[in-house]
């Protein structure tokens, strides 16, 4: 059974970086296949996806973050991170690292972990 | 950017079918996913490539996509489907969701 779990800071300040990283379990993130994704959700909001890293470490990001944010891989620790930098109070959101069971990804999000809450404040 | 809508809300009694649509321009010339969210649950996939259905989902799950519109459907809704849905496609390079309904089962 897979599992992800996410980690990271609780609480950033403004303009600060957030970082968190996504521990996968019950199979390697190296496999072919999988895509590894960043999904976050604003309070009382829906779903934004942030980006998501293939096994060969290259990235692909939502255009509207892409020049604030990134996403790397460790695959000898089997986890995947997200850093997004200069945040503000509009960054406050439960972060959900997800696996994309296709490649190239189709959208076939079919674990997530059980999400990292987040706040931007001082 | 490439903008999905859904009917904010969606209403069905116990025992009867609740629809819910995901409308995008050509939508049908991509796959659309579906997602269920409890409250302070992640979300679940319930249906994947338009009208597949995961490993344990019930049968009463199914899709459809069909021109500008796909479509989830919830045949003899119970008490436990009672979330939010989201409809999810991929558009040049990136993943797309639209705002999610809430159906309330009744």
């Amino acid at each position: 059974q897979v599992r992800l779990q996410e980690s990271g800071p609780g609480l950033v300040k403004p303009s600060q970086t957030l970082s968190l990283s996504c521990s996968v379990s019950g199979g390697s993130i190296t496999q072919v296949d999988y895509c590894w994704s960043w999904i976050r959700q604003s309070p009382g909001k829906g779903l934004e996806w942030i980006g998501y890293i293939y096994r060969s470490g290259i990235a692909y990001y939502n255009p509207s973050l892409k020049s604030r944010v990134s996403i790397s891989l460790d695959g000898s620790k089997n986890q995947f991170s997200l850093s997004l930098n200069s945040v503000t109070a509009a960054d406050t959101a439960i972060y959900f690292c997800a696996r994309d069971n296709s490649y190239p990804p189709v959208g076939i999000f079919d674990y997530w972990g059980q999400g990292a809450q987040v706040t931007v404040s001082s | 950017s490439y903008d999905l809508t859904q009917p904010p809300s969606v209403s069905v009694s116990p025992g009867q079918t609740a629809t819910i649509t995901c409308s995008g321009d050509k939508l049908d010339n991509k796959y659309t996913s579906w997602y269920q969210q409890k409250p302070g649950q992640s979300p679940m996939l319930v249906i994947f490539r338009d009208n597949k259905r995961p490993s344990g989902i019930p049968e009463r799950f199914s899709g459809s996509n069909s021109g500008n519109t796909a479509t989830l459907t919830i045949s003899e809704t119970q008490p436990m489907d009672d979330a939010d849905y989201y409809c999810q496609t991929w558009d040049s390079g990136s993943a797309v969701f639209g705002p999610g309904t809430k159906v309330t089962v009744l």
